[in-house]
């Protein structure tokens, strides 16, 4: 049972558009939510994060929208860059853990076309 | 802040070997979680580490172990290798490992080809 989904495993955007990337979750019991971006061969490095008592949180070029009723959430990158061009995860983290376990989307591979 | 390491970065096993990975956290970090990644599974969670003891486990089987030392330094175990297990192993580290309240950050990995 897939907790986390990322539907589209590709994204290809021209530079300077906006990327998003979309996530879906089926636990309730999800409370915080972050972002991480991959480049191959690398660790994935983290981007952005949301807590399930915010509907938006931004850094930058990088926001997060989260719509609890939906269980969805979004990273809005913009503008898009060609160093953006990685595969991007959603990861998910609940108040029934209280552990360091994240539940990961598959990912989505971001292309930026300059 | 130097950042998670991991060691080796690369290793190369044949079948029915066991093989140690290992991880150094970020400083002041308590928690070590580690992560396996494939092409077909995604990044799966393996276990977690916190003062020593394990805090939780994920769906993997036995022959995957591993222990955290008084530094925080932790170790990942496999043992009689299987062709599957083929996969880049990630090592990420927080500072309690309070799922909903911290951010992980992950090492470089450790990527193990079993042939």
């Amino acid at each position: 049972d897939q907790q986390v989904k990322q539907n589209s495993p590709s994204l290809s955007v021209q530079e300077g558009r906006i990327s998003i990337l979309n996530c879906d979750y089926t636990n309730s019991m999800f409370d915080y939510f972050l972002w991480y971006k991959k480049y191959p061969a690398e660790g994935p490095t983290f981007l952005i994060s949301i807590s399930s008592i915010k509907d938006k949180n931004e850094d930058g070029r990088f926001t997060v929208f989260l719509n609890k009723s939906a269980k969805h959430l979004s990273l809005h990158i913009v503008p898009s860059q060609p160093g953006d061009s990685a595969v991007y995860f959603c990861a998910a983290s609940g108040r029934s853990s209280n552990t360091g376990k994240l539940i990961f989307g598959q990912g989505t591979t971001l292309q930026v076309k300059p | 802040k130097a950042g998670v390491t991991q060691t080796p970065r690369y290793l190369i096993k044949t079948r029915g070997q066991q093989v140690t990975l290992s991880c150094s956290p970020i400083s002041g970090h308590r928690s070590v979680s580690w992560y396996q990644q494939t092409p077909g599974q995604g990044l799966q969670f393996l276990f977690e580490y916190f003062s020593e003891t394990q805090r939780n486990k994920g769906n993997f089987p036995g022959r995957f172990s591993g222990r955290q030392f008084s530094n925080s330094r932790s170790e990942m175990n496999v043992s009689t290798l299987e062709l599957g297990d083929s996969a880049l192993y990630l090592c990420a580290s927080s500072l309690r490992g309070q799922g909903s309240l911290e951010t992980q950050y992950f090492g470089p990995g450790t990527r193990l080809l079993v042939l």
